[in-house]
């Protein structure tokens, strides 16, 4: 089955503890990219990588790091989190975007909170 | 910046149509996507313009204008499980890597349908 897995799905932890969700997918897709959602202020990109050790910043990447080793693993790394960084995260993949299209597979979401 | 504007909640009877509205202002647009996301679950794609005019997907159509910076998704024959939140999203260029895979989302425009 064509998918986007994430984990951990839901975590609890404290300020500057360093965490990592994971995210992968195995529809051989180039684009990866993380998105948070926050009420009132719906998805907001983090970062996003057109392919193997190409990554780039989103709108919000302050506090966030990604790594793109391989092609079907886009982790994010959470190096010191701090309270604003609860939100539920997504992960999402999708084939080269072209003006044919582009259509993001998104994760089931993890719900983060930072104490 | 960038920035997108969707009407944040609409509703509407069973059975009738509705449109909502997404107008953008952005550098380097590329194209203009759809997604739905019920409560409580992860987005997924609807349609997706790259050219001017009007695509149509069995109840759902969506419509793009690049010289007014404007697109619409439109919900006809509408039913109780259509009630979510349907987000605009613009794919744009982005100089930092060279390619255009930057995906800004609009707000969401929670739509609730009523019998």
């Amino acid at each position: 089955e064509a998918q986007v897995t994430q984990n951990p799905r839901y975590l609890i932890t404290v300020t500057g503890k360093k965490l990592t969700v994971t995210c992968s997918q195995n529809m051989n897709h180039e684009y990866m990219s993380w998105y948070r959602q926050d009420p009132g202020l719906g998805l907001r990109q983090i970062y996003y990588s057109m392919n193997v050790e190409v990554t780039d910043k989103g709108d919000v990447p302050e506090g966030y790091k990604v790594s793109r080793k391989e092609k079907r693993n886009f982790p994010l790394i959470l190096e010191s989190p701090s309270p604003n960084q609860t939100s539920l995260y997504f992960c999402a993949s999708s084939l080269m975007f072209s003006t044919l299209g582009g259509e993001l597979f998104f994760g089931e979401g993890s719900r983060l909170t930072v104490l | 910046g960038q920035s997108l504007e969707q009407p944040s909640e609409v509703t509407a009877v069973e059975g009738a149509i509705v449109q909502i509205n997404c107008t953008y202002q952005t550098s380097g647009f590329y194209g203009l996507s759809w997604y739905q996301q019920h409560d409580g679950g992860a987005p997924t794609f609807l349609s997706y313009n790259g050219l001017d005019g009007l695509e149509e997907t069995g109840r759902f159509s969506s419509f793009l204008s690049r010289s007014d910076s404007y697109g619409y998704l439109l919900l006809q024959e509408l039913q109780m499980k259509d009630s979510a939140s349907y987000f605009c999203a613009v794919s744009l260029f982005s100089g930092d890597s060279g390619g255009y895979q930057k995906v800004t989302f609009g707000t969401g425009t929670k739509l609730q349908v009523i019998p």
